[in-house]
Parts: C-alpha cells; sequence; structure tokens
C-alpha cells in the first residue's frame, strides 16, 4: 500500500520560500512507472497542477507555466521523498498543497495515491 | 493548455437517482480522461481511469465512457456516501488541467 505523507510550514510570509516534503513509502520516489507531483487547491483557482519530477534512467522536471520561474520539486533517493520548493510567495499562493503519485504507463493514467494535504497560507 | 470543462457546476439529486455529469476538453484528449471524487477535508480520490476503467475498489455503480473531447461520469443509483463534488481530470499532455468541478448534492 503506496501512503505520501506531507510535511513542512503552514504559514509563510510574503516574499519567502514555501518548502513542502512529501515522504514515500510502499514504492520508489526512483520508479520507472511512476511520476511525482504537487497539485494544489484553492476556491479561486480550483485544482491546480504545478509540477512533477520522475525518474525514466534519468531524471526529469516539468512544470506549469504560472510558477515555472519560482518553482523547484527536487526527488531525495536517499530518504525516498520528494519536494517542492515556491519562492517569492504571495497571497495568491495561499491554498492546499497536495502531493500525489501518478501512475504514467502508455495505457494506465491518474493521481492514485495523494497526501493529507497542507494548507498553506501567506501572511505576514 | 487543454481547458476542462464540467457541467452542471452543481447538482441536486436523491438517493436512487442515475446521474451524469459531463465533461468536455479543449481539443482532442484520446482517451485520457480520469474521474474524481473529493469530500470535504479530503484530498480527491481516483474513480475512472484513461476514461473508463474503473479504479481497484471503486463501486461498480460509476462507470465513464467517451473519447476525443466528450467524456461522462454516471453514476446508476446514488448512494448518500456519493454525496461528493466530482472533478475530471485530463492527462493526455502536459501540463495535467483539471475541470472546475461538480458538487453533487441531496435533494
Amino acid at each position: 500500500q503506496v501512503q505520501l505523507q506531507q510535511s513542512g510550514p503552514g504559514l509563510v510570509k510574503p516574499s519567502q520560500t514555501l518548502s513542502l516534503t512529501c515522504a514515500i513509502s510502499g514504492d520508489s520516489v526512483s520508479s520507472n512507472s511512476a511520476a511525482w507531483n504537487w497539485i494544489r487547491q484553492s476556491p479561486s483557482r480550483g485544482l491546480e497542477w504545478l509540477g512533477r519530477t520522475y525518474y525514466r534512467s534519468k531524471w526529469y522536471n516539468e512544470y506549469a507555466v504560472s510558477v515555472k520561474s519560482r518553482i523547484t520539486i527536487n526527488p531525495d533517493t536517499s530518504k525516498n521523498q520528494f519536494s517542492l520548493q515556491l519562492n517569492s510567495v504571495t497571497a495568491e499562493d495561499t491554498a492546499v498543497y497536495h502531493c500525489a503519485r501518478e501512475v504514467d504507463t502508455p495505457t494506465v493514467r491518474g493521481f492514485d495515491y495523494w497526501g493529507q494535504g497542507t494548507l498553506v497560507t501567506v501572511s505576514s | 493548455d487543454i481547458q476542462m470543462t464540467q457541467s452542471p457546476s452543481s447538482l441536486s439529486a436523491s438517493v436512487g437517482d442515475r446521474v451524469t455529469i459531463t465533461c468536455r476538453a479543449s481539443q482532442t484528449i484520446s482517451r485520457y480522461l480520469n474521474w474524481y471524487q473529493q469530500k470535504p477535508g479530503k484530498a480527491p480520490n481516483l474513480l475512472i481511469y484513461t476514461a473508463s476503467s474503473l479504479q481497484s475498489g471503486v463501486p461498480l455503480r460509476f462507470n465513464g465512457s467517451g473519447s476525443g473531447t466528450d467524456f461522462t461520469l454516471t453514476i446508476s443509483s446514488l448512494q448518500p456516501e456519493d454525496f461528493a463534488t466530482y472533478y475530471c481530470q485530463q492527462s493526455y499532455n502536459i501540463p495535467r488541467t483539471f475541470g472546475q468541478g461538480t458538487k453533487l448534492e441531496i435533494k
């Protein structure tokens, strides 16, 4: 059974960096058939995919254009986890942040396991 | 980006009713369409992947269909635990995008 456990602060000051971690159990961040994603949800934006990291003989990262200049997603193979860093946050970045596994094969797709969600509020 | 449009945005129904939610993509996505159920305070839960495949553990009353740009999620006989918000999501290309959601409420 795959489990994703999120950790990180729920309050970040404007202009600072939002940092979250997603610890994986029951699978490997280096899996050749999965991708590891960050998705956020807010009343104004709905569900918004932010980016992903995955391993296919080498590491790949893909990011949403809306946050591409501010985001970094890194795998940590030693701890079997991946992280999100979002720089220069504003109140618009206030949301519930989810990590999620995506099955990524030619015939099967979908976010099948999710973290518990972290409400991150950007406020001074 | 591929835009996903769901209808209706909200729906009132009774236990035992058959309900259908539709999702339209702004361009063809083959069958790379997934459906999720979300309850308050919880993460979305995958119900249907690649348009019509039932995720393990999901009741048979949930059915997905469609291809190209038009897709439907049908719940054949609503149960009390089905009242939630439903989202479609395309996995055809990057960025992954979601519909705006359909809130299913008890009549």
